[in-house]
């Protein structure tokens, strides 16, 4: 069984650039969740995509987007970014049914630094 | 709302001795409980998880918790720690239909030789 990946490891950027992070959910998970972990700070939750929809949304800005695919990837989009969106960005997979139902399970995460 | 309050930023623990981590929540409904713990730079890894049923739940690397609702708490044990449980845990708070988890801000575990 393959867990959650994401890619990539590292990113820095500059202000007003745009990222697309990645991620690649466990295997049979059909619900991507992503938080934003700033340093020294718990995580907080970003949004949720299940079946290729918007499924729950944080306190974040429209800059930030997402899209989950048919094989239930996902992206993360920044556009316009800000110096305080230097953070490690965590995506967490999850089943809507079965056994595990409602367990999220956690990827190594992208660290992304904003210039 | 839904919010999770770790008291402790850091705690500092003896190898062999006992370890124990506070968490209190607050949450509209029946609460899903979870404990994560992170290594420096890496992500999550569940420890172990309340949904229902006998409130003091095991998990893995010998960790326990207990739920006590009069209490808002869900605290983390382990009865000895190893040098390899230096790390920082997290304990959260969801709902049913596996949406967003809140999280508190974390407690730092050190551990002495």
């Amino acid at each position: 069984e393959t867990g959650v990946t994401q890619s990539p490891t590292h990113l820095i950027k500059t202000r007003g650039q745009q990222v697309t992070l990645r991620c690649s959910s466990q295997s049979g998970h059909n619900t991507v969740s992503w938080y934003q972990q700033a340093l020294g700070q718990g995580p907080q939750f970003i949004f949720q995509y299940y079946r290729e929809e918007e499924n729950g949304r944080g306190n974040f800005p429209p800059r930030f987007s997402g899209l989950q695919f048919p094989n239930y990837s996902s992206e993360l989009n920044v556009n316009a970014l800000e110096l305080d969106d230097s953070a490690l960005y965590l995506c967490a997979s999850s089943s809507a049914s079965g056994s595990d139902t409602d367990t999220q399970y956690f990827g190594p995460g992208t660290r992304l630094t904003v210039l | 709302a839904q919010s999770v309050t770790q008291p402790d930023i850091h705690i500092t623990v003896s190898e062999g001795a006992s370890l124990e981590l506070r968490c209190n929540y607050s949450y509209g409904a029946t609460p899903y409980l979870f404990w994560y713990v992170q290594s420096p730079g890496q992500g999550l890894q569940l420890l172990l998880k309340y949904f229902s049923g006998d409130t003091l739940v095991q998990g893995i690397k010998g960790f326990e918790a207990e739920f006590k609702r009069s209490q808002s708490s869900f605290n983390l044990r382990k009865p000895s720690v190893h040098w390899s449980d230096a790390a920082e845990y997290f304990c959260a708070v969801g709902g049913a239909a596996g949406n967003k988890l809140t999280f508190g801000g974390g407690t730092r575990v050190l551990v002495k030789p």
